[in-house]
């Protein structure tokens, strides 16, 4: 099964909305990125947030991480037509393992 | 710098044809990693080289699938005697160093028809 879910599996809002997504995992991990997606092709990095932060902001991104419920959230502020795309979080995992570990995604409609 | 690239952006093949699909990571990243992606669905991993390293090859789907990076820059992923369900997109991404961000390239589509 899936390392990390991601919650909605589908988001549709009106621009200057902000969006919220939700990722849980099962296991302890180092780290955990949120990547986007557009149009099925490379993804591109957002944002990495340590096992020992609990909230990190980028722009328009704030990204918080609870371990103790191992969940994260990644919020886009005034949300743009141009974020239209899938967000996807990956999760590191701890214990020697470098090979992280995609949920399915979310895909993000943002209306103009 | 040059990020990842990977060629061809996309194939077209016929059932039990060959296909070489490749990925040249940014220069210096010594972790390199093939992942599968199907319709609508999330990333599923093939397959992680780090250095020289013997490489990861736990999620290789089948003996049909098999990889290698020489000179631990440009990667191959060969794919045998390809079936209808090995249609995807076929992505490859490079980091500088475990535990870290991933650079991805654009992709391979690859057709089986």
């Amino acid at each position: 099964s899936q390392q990390g879910e991601e919650d909605p599996q589908a988001l549709s809002i009106q621009e200057g909305e902000n969006a919220t997504m939700n990722c849980s995992y099962k296991t302890s991990i180092n780290n955990l990125q949120w990547y986007r997606q557009n149009s099925g092709r490379g993804l591109v990095h957002l944002i990495l947030i340590r096992s020992n932060e609990r909230e990190k902001h980028s722009g328009r991104l704030r990204v918080t991480l609870d371990t103790s419920k191992k969940s994260s959230s990644l919020l886009i502020t005034a949300s743009r037509a141009a974020d239209t795309a899938s967000y996807f979080c990956a999760t590191d995992p701890s214990g020697g393992s470098y090979i992280p570990t995609f949920g399915r995604g979310t895909s993000l409609i943002v209306h103009p | 710098g040059a990020g990842v690239s990977q060629s061809p952006s996309n194939k077209v093949t016929e059932k039990g044809k060959d296909v070489e699909l490749r990925c040249d990571p940014i220069s210096g990243h010594t972790a390199l990693y093939w992942y599968r992606q199907s319709l609508g669905q999330g990333l599923e991993f093939l397959i992680y080289f780090q250095g020289n390293s013997a490489p990861d090859k736990s999620g290789l789907p089948s003996d049909r699938f098999s990889a290698e990076r020489t000179g631990g820059s440009v990667s191959t992923l060969t794919i045998q005697r390809t079936q209808q369900e090995d249609s995807a997109v076929y992505l490859c991404a490079s980091s500088g160093w475990t535990s870290a961000e991933q650079y991805f390239g654009p992709g391979t589509r690859l057709t089986v028809t």
